[in-house]
């Protein structure tokens, strides 16, 4: 059981916009930053959103992530299929003095 | 280029220990905090141990408390994972890990390629 929530699976087509949530409490994303994973089969992960809506250099504007009160979103317009792989949310937890992850997504680009 | 190389993983048996080290290259290694973070096979991220970068702040996930240890060697560009008392659930692929920023460990810019640990009779 993963203290962020995020759903198990996601899908679109190549060129929709997706959006993948995750959801957590106020001894985490309410007060802290987000941070957003992508980890393509067999690789380790990699860093693609932080700060809840900054971009590393080198990662497409296609990736945008967002945060309101305890939920924050992670979106990808222009779906490639290049774009499937597991989707991970991270933040620092106040209360359990530790970082704590999403239990992560799977996108399928159909 | 920033380029981090676990090793030590392999197989061991309950109850057992095991040591992983990490080699940093190409940044100045003493300045970042540092994470090991683990990934059971076909599950998800679970954050283990963050160290700072003077080894001043150090805590650990209450599923690894007192039985891992992390540590770093800033003269030698090392980070290490001391791992006793092992059991079946500690199995996973370990990876180390660069803190972008040191006020937010859960934003890692850099990982190494992992390393696995097998915990079986």
């Amino acid at each position: 059981q993963s203290v962020l929530t995020q759903p198990p699976s996601a899908s679109g087509t190549p060129g929709q916009r997706v959006t993948i949530s995750c959801s957590g409490s106020s001894s985490n994303i309410r007060k802290n930053t987000v941070n957003w994973y992508q980890q393509l089969p067999g690789t380790a992960p990699k860093l693609l959103i932080y700060s809840d809506n900054q971009r590393p250099s080198g990662v497409p504007d296609r990736f945008s992530g967002s945060k309101s009160g305890t939920s924050a979103s992670l979106a990808i317009s222009g779906l490639q299929s290049e774009d499937e792989a597991d989707y991970y949310c991270a933040a620092w937890d106040d209360s359990l003095n530790g970082v704590v992850f999403g239990g992560g997504t799977k996108l399928t680009v159909l | 280029q920033a380029q981090l190389v676990e090793s030590g993983g392999g197989l061991v048996k309950p109850g057992g220990s095991l040591r992983l080290s990490c080699a940093a290259s190409g940044f100045t290694f003493s300045d970042y905090y540092m994470s090991w973070i683990r990934q059971a096979p076909g599950k998800g991220l679970e954050w283990v141990a963050y160290i700072s970068s003077r080894s001043s702040y150090i805590n650990y996930a209450d599923s690894v408390k007192g039985r891992f240890t992390i540590s770093r060697d800033n003269a030698k560009n090392s980070l290490y994972l001391q791992m006793n008392s092992l059991r079946a659930d500690d199995t996973a692929v370990y990876y180390c890990a660069r803190a972008a920023n040191h006020y937010d460990t859960s934003g890692c810019d850099y990982w190494g390629q992992g390393t696995l640990v097998t915990v079986s009779s």
